[in-house]
């Protein structure tokens, strides 16, 4: 089935340090999300991106839509200890009901 | 506004049993999808249902089958468990599917 390559599986940096992690797919998405899940939790929203080409940004994170629709980053700047977590892109087809994720950005920050 | 809220939180079952989670969608949403997350994954989707129809299934066997109610609430079943049914059950809530996700904490189920 759809798959979506998310890379890098892990990354370890310290407090302050900018983050950035991206997510390409062999198919076209109309509709680009990233979440944030916690230990014991469910998938938190972040971004939405609905339009190829896109730049979106809520607080410190920036987020962009490819224009290929097959791709899509994350951006963290100056990063906190609370930014801790797995970071999952999701995509989204039009007319389309579920979302197809990638399989995670762990991040651990050093204080 | 409230969120989605699902039980039990955790469960442990045997494998061949039968097991029902529960779901409870943000006020205001009619569609309901369920994913299960397997340690160390993203979450793969099961199905969806959106005004008490089934609106969508992924590859899982028919032992997966839902409900939903006239308030839009759901139900994930699952017969006869398996061992790798042992993951997290993730609940998410939307209106009309196209306004984005919010998902609930899940159920972790482990199968012994």
């Amino acid at each position: 089935g759809q798959q979506l390559n998310q890379s890098p599986q892990s990354m370890f940096i310290q407090e302050g340090e900018d983050v950035s992690m991206n997510c390409t797919s062999s198919s076209i998405f109309n509709t680009w999300l990233w979440y944030k899940q916690e230990p014991g939790e469910g998938p938190v929203l972040l971004i939405a991106l609905y339009k190829a080409g896109e730049l979106t940004s809520n607080g410190r994170l920036t987020a962009q839509f490819g224009i290929t629709r097959k791709d899509s980053f994350l951006n963290i700047s100056a990063s906190i200890p609370s930014d801790v977590g797995i970071y999952f892109c999701a995509g989204q087809l039009g007319g389309a009901q579920k979302l197809v994720f990638g399989q995670g950005t762990r991040l651990t920050i050093n204080p | 506004e409230t969120g989605v809220t699902q039980s039990p939180t955790h469960l442990i079952k045997t494998r061949g049993q039968q097991v029902t989670l529960r779901c409870s969608s943000q006020s205001g949403h009619n569609t309901v999808s369920w994913y299960q997350q397997a340690l160390g994954q993203g979450p793969q989707f099961i199905f969806q249902y959106y005004r008490e129809e089934e609106n969508g299934r992924g590859n899982f066997p028919p032992r997966f089958s839902g409900l939903q109610f006239p308030n839009y609430s759901s139900e994930l079943n699952v017969n006869a468990l398996e061992l790798d049914d042992s993951a997290l059950y993730l609940c998410a809530s939307s209106l009309d599917s196209i306004y984005g996700y919010t998902f609930g904490s899940g159920t972790r189920l482990t199968v012994v």
